[in-house]
């Protein structure tokens, strides 16, 4: 089975500082999701990537996946408090496949 | 109301109780999922609904019963549960059972078994 870890399990960042979040797959992703999610709540849909190489941004976060599909990366410029919460990623294990594996989470703390 | 919406919030409930989870998604969606998600592990999925047929179930134990009345509601009933149970219940939807489809999540119940 597909398994991701995260990295750091948390860090905690002065507002204004750039952090990065890895995720790393044991196995070739074909599909790779980013969630944000609030303590005890949902989770926040932020971007997915297919391609190798691809990159996409939303505001100030980046997320990026290399070429080889077994790593992604989500980069957040100016951090701000109001990106506090927990990061988590998932990826889709086969092509077409709905059940996604999700890593454990990476727990983000802004100070002002 | 937009999205999707999980009631109760909270949930206390003794091991020999019986209980439900109800899960709504105003987004026309045709998949609807159960997750489950424990302290310091990652999230699991318990439960796939496509069209109101269920179309996987992770080896989850018997006194967890979903329910798919139609493609908006999704209801989780409870039996006789554990204390290693208590977690946080996410209900999801998407457009349909893909990968490529992005997954909506409510907001959680947190249940709590005494």
């Amino acid at each position: 089975s597909q398994e991701l870890e995260q990295s750091p399990q948390s860090l905690i960042v002065q507002e204004g500082k750039n952090l990065t979040i890895n995720c790393t797959s044991s196995k070739t992703l074909y599909g790779l999701y980013w969630y944000k999610q609030k303590y005890g709540e949902g989770l926040i849909f932020l971007m997915m990537l297919q391609k190798g190489g691809e990159e996409k941004s939303h505001e100030k976060i980046t997320a990026k996946l290399d070429e080889k599909k077994q790593q992604s990366s989500l980069h957040i410029t100016a951090s701000q408090p109001s990106h506090a919460g927990i990061y988590l990623c998932g990826a889709v294990p086969i092509a077409g496949s709905y059940q996604l594996t999700f890593g454990k989470g990476t727990k983000l703390s802004v100070i002002p | 109301e937009t999205g999707v919406t999980q009631t109760p919030r909270h949930l206390v409930m003794g091991m020999t109780n019986k209980k439900s989870l109800k899960c709504e998604q105003h987004l026309g969606h045709n998949a609807m999922y159960w997750y489950k998600q424990s302290a310091k592990k990652p999230l699991e999925l318990m439960f796939v609904y496509n069209f109101k047929e269920q179309t996987e179930n992770n080896s989850v134990p018997s006194r967890f019963s979903p329910e798919c009345p139609n493609s908006s509601h999704l209801f989780l009933h409870l039996h006789t549960l554990q204390p290693e149970d208590s977690a946080l219940y996410l209900c999801a939807s998407s457009q349909r059972t893909s990968g490529w489809d992005e997954q909506y999540f409510g907001p959680g119940t947190r249940l709590t078994v005494t």
